[in-house]
């Protein structure tokens, strides 16, 4: 099983550049989310959603948008690059209920210069 | 979200027992208690969970106090492998269903050889 997969693995971007973090789960879990971790520190909540078609804010929504076409995919994108969004992101995904587990993908390092 | 209190680090020597504190005061009754471990350049992977009972799994025990306002990660020989940041995390969907995952700071832990 692939599991939870993140591309790209690193990224460098400009200032001011955009782009979009992919996740896909292959688990047909309802639950996604994405979080930035920054060194030395623990995951952010950066928005999750609940299902196709529903997303909300975490902890940390601002410069980033997300959206949830398919039970599948949910991507990350990030508007207009900032070096304060310079971080490792991680998507995770999860069935509903507080008993279950989370899985998560590998990451994505992401430079903004 | 009721929140868990973690030492910042701690420190074992290898095949010997780890028992990793949590305390988490504000506990509501329908709080699963969950622990997560994330080594290092990776994403955070699922260790255990408990409502109210002990509990085992083949990578870890799981002792929950009896008023439930602390519990214990405890890893009966640490290897290398085992030198992570753990995670303790209170999960209640309740009829919210809001899906977050909140994550602290968590407990470093270095395991000497």
């Amino acid at each position: 099983n692939a599991g939870v997969t993140q591309t790209p693995k690193f990224q460098v971007l400009k200032t001011g550049q955009s782009m979009t973090l992919q996740c896909a789960q292959d688990m047909n879990h309802e639950y996604m989310s994405w979080y930035r971790q920054d060194p030395g520190m623990g995951l952010r909540l950066i928005h999750y959603s609940v299902g196709a078609g529903i997303t909300d804010q975490g902890e940390v929504p601002n410069g980033y948008n997300v959206s949830r076409s398919t039970t599948e995919d949910f991507p990350l994108r990030l508007l207009s690059a900032a070096p304060s969004q310079t971080s490792v992101y991680f998507c995770a995904s999860r069935p509903p209920g507080s008993y279950t587990e989370a899985f998560f993908g590998q990451g994505t390092r992401l430079t903004v210069v | 979200d009721a929140k868990t209190t973690q030492p910042n680090s701690m420190e074992s020597n290898e095949e010997e027992p780890v028992h990793l504190p949590c305390n988490h005061s504000t506990i509501s009754g329908t709080d699963y208690i969950h622990w997560y471990r994330q080594l290092p350049s990776q994403g955070p992977e699922y260790v255990i969970h408990g409502l109210t009972s002990n509990v085992n799994n083949r990578m870890a025990s799981l002792a929950i106090a009896e008023d439930r306002k602390s519990s214990t990660l405890i890893l009966h020989r640490a290897t290398l492998r085992d030198a992570a940041v753990y995670y303790c995390i209170l999960r209640d969907e309740g009829s919210s269903n809001t899906g977050k995952l909140i994550f602290g700071q968590g407990t470093t832990l270095q395991v000497k050889p």
